[in-house]
Parts: structure tokens; C-alpha cells; sequence
């Protein structure tokens, strides 16, 4: 079983620079989140989606943009990437809303020079 | 807005001992999970507490939630190197999607 799968793993950008990173998920899940992690910071919700056609902005949306294109994929954009945008990037899925475990993708290492 | 406090956030122990690692968060939640993250890995779920009171337990570790003192525990037991690793918990934040709110995690190293 493949659970959450995020592309690409690994990439570098110069600021300014566009890029879409994808998430796909095969476990029918209804919600997925896009976090972000930075050392000694956990993990921090930038957007997330409850239900197909639905996405809402988490604790640091600036800078990012979200599509839920079907039920099983949620991308997360970057428009203009700045430095401060170096992270690692996961996302995450859901059965419900509530009372249930996130399942995580393995990350995307982005670094913005 | 939630907030959510891990101490320690950094732990080293020997092999044998035990120790607990705490979470406090700052509003009403009955929902409180415990990952897993290795170097450079994803992040692995261990426990899902979901109501007051509630105890679960793998192996030698075992995880508890009391949610009027709005406070979870991981506690370890004759800890082994395997389980050195960082270990978050993450408090449900309620909304349309009741996304988590991470504590900072707990980077444990077990030494022989």
C-alpha cells in the first residue's frame, strides 16, 4: 500500500521561482493538510482540506496557495518562493474530521536560495 | 489559540532507565496523538487518546491522557537504543478539518 505519496523529495529553488509540490493519497481518505517542519519548531498546519472542493487556510498560509484537485490529491504552491521558505514540507491525510489518525507522506525537502 | 508544550525537548538517557517524556496544551481537547519521527524520515503515528483517562501501550512505551489537567505523558520503560528518535505529540485543534497542533517534539537519544 502506498498511503500518502508526495513528489518531488527533494528540490532547490532560486527565489522567486514557482513550484508546485504534489500529494497524492490511495486510502479514500476525506481530509489532507499540508505542514511544514523547521528545526525546533514541530510541525506547523499551512492548509488544509476537509472534504473534495473544500480547503481552508491553517496557521501560516502566507505565501502558499492550495488546490484539492479530486479526493485523493492536494497540492500545496509556491508562487514566489523566499528563503524563509526553506523547510520540509509534508503532507498528511485522514479517514474523518475527527478521531483519527494523520497518516504523513515522507516529506519534501525544499531549499530556496 | 492552542498551544501545545513538550518537556523535555531534549533528552539523553542510558539504556535500562525509564523516564517520561510530558504535553500540555492549552484548551479543551479530547483528542491527542503521539508520533514517531526518525532522521530525515515521516513522521510514524504511536498513539491515539481519545478520551479522559485513556491508556495505551506498545511495547515499552505507554501513553496516558488526563484532559482536566489538560495534560498527556509518554512514558518509557527499560528504554533501548531502538527507540531513540524525536517524539511529538499533537493536540486536535477542532474546525472544519480539526487540523493538529504539534508540540516542538522530544529528542531522545538512548546510550548503551
Amino acid at each position: 500500500n502506498a498511503g500518502v505519496t508526495q513528489t518531488p523529495k527533494f528540490q532547490v529553488l532560486k527565489t522567486g521561482q514557482s513550484m508546485t509540490l504534489q500529494c497524492a493519497q490511495d486510502m479514500n481518505h476525506n481530509s489532507m493538510y499540508w505542514y511544514r517542519q523547521d528545526p525546533g519548531m514541530g510541525l506547523r498546519l499551512i492548509y488544509y482540506s476537509a472534504s473534495e472542493g473544500t480547503t481552508d487556510k491553517g496557521e501560516v498560509p502566507n505565501g502558499y496557495n492550495v488546490s484539492r484537485l479530486n479526493k485523493r490529491e492536494f497540492s500545496l504552491r509556491l508562487e514566489s518562493a523566499a528563503p524563509s521558505q526553506t523547510s520540509v514540507y509534508f503532507c498528511a491525510s485522514r479517514a474523518g474530521t475527527t478521531n483519527t489518525e494523520a497518516f504523513f507522506g515522507q516529506g519534501t525537502r525544499l531549499t530556496v536560495v | 489559540e492552542l498551544k501545545v508544550e513538550q518537556n523535555p525537548l531534549f533528552l539523553s538517557m542510558q539504556e535500562g532507565k525509564n523516564y517520561t517524556i510530558y504535553c500540555n496544551y492549552s484548551t479543551t481537547s479530547d483528542r491527542l496523538y503521539w508520533y514517531r519521527q526518525d532522521p530525515g524520515k515521516s513522521l510514524e503515528s504511536l498513539f491515539v487518546l481519545l478520551s479522559n483517562g485513556a491508556v495505551k501501550q506498545e511495547g515499552r512505551l505507554m501513553a496516558s491522557l488526563d484532559t482536566k489537567a489538560r495534560l498527556s505523558t509518554l512514558h518509557i520503560t527499560a528504554a533501548v537504543h531502538d527507540l531513540s528518535a524525536t517524539y511529538f505529540c499533537a493536540v486536535g485543534s477542532g474546525g472544519g478539518a480539526d487540523g493538529l497542533t504539534f508540540g516542538k517534539g522530544t529528542h531522545l537519544i538512548i546510550q548503551p
